[in-house]
């Protein structure tokens, strides 16, 4: 089964608030996480990543958290703009498999 | 520097017929990993590859599909006598080593349809 998944389908927020996306995973032993944007019709873009020896990374209005004692990851985009709605998915980089994905709505 | 290309972008089948979808890594990546994606579902792991070897098909349909990445060429994903069911995005992956070490970089993707 699956060994990374997502707690919500869907999520909608107001232009300009800020975004939270999160993550699940079950091996404890997994060390390389990543984050990933996919636009309509398109693929799956690089966002952010961390790795186990790291809590927190922060990058151009994103950051990501990692809580290794519950396992779990989140995504958090601030100042959520339009050109932020898209799907976002975790992976966890050995396992070579994804959750289902949230769907970010942006509303203006 | 051009990224993972995948052609191509849209491949149209009847029932029966074969479809051939490529996958060309970035250059100086051998690691190949091919996903499909239904509607409003996520990706699917498919089958993970190095050059000339397939190193997971744990995704893998048994029957009608198959992959290969030969030592020239792009990586292959093959599905004889489509179905409707078929029908999906198929994406490509590469990273220049094992991806637990430096993740994926995805192409557009072949949106396969099958009537």
């Amino acid at each position: 089964g699956e060994s990374v998944g997502l707690h919500l389908p869907t999520l909608s927020v107001q232009e300009g608030d800020n975004s939270i996306i999160n993550c699940a995973y079950s091996n404890s032993a997994s060390d390389y996480f990543i984050w990933y944007k996919q636009e309509s019709g398109k693929g799956p873009q690089f966002i952010i990543d961390i790795r186990s020896n790291m809590d927190k990374r922060q990058g151009q209005r994103v950051t990501v958290l990692l809580n290794k004692t519950v396992k779990h990851l989140s995504l958090q985009i601030a100042a959520t703009q339009p050109g932020d709605s898209a799907v976002y998915f975790c992976a966890e980089a050995n396992d070579m498999r994804f959750g289902a994905g949230t769907r970010l709505t942006v509303k203006p | 520097n051009a990224g993972v290309m995948q052609n191509p972008r849209h491949l149209v089948r009847r029932r029966g017929q074969e479809a051939r979808l490529r996958c060309s890594p970035m250059k100086g990546h051998s690691h190949v990993y091919w996903y499909r994606q239904l509607p409003e579902e996520g990706l699917k792991f498919m089958v993970y590859l190095q050059k000339e070897n397939i190193i997971d098909e744990s995704g893998m349909p048994k029957e009608r599909f198959s992959a290969e990445f030969p030592k020239e060429g792009p990586s292959i994903l093959r599905i004889q006598q489509v179905v409707r069911g078929d029908s999906a995005a198929y994406f490509c992956a590469s990273s220049p080593a094992r991806a637990a070490n430096y993740g994926y970089t995805f192409g557009s993707g072949t949106r396969l349809t099958v009537v």
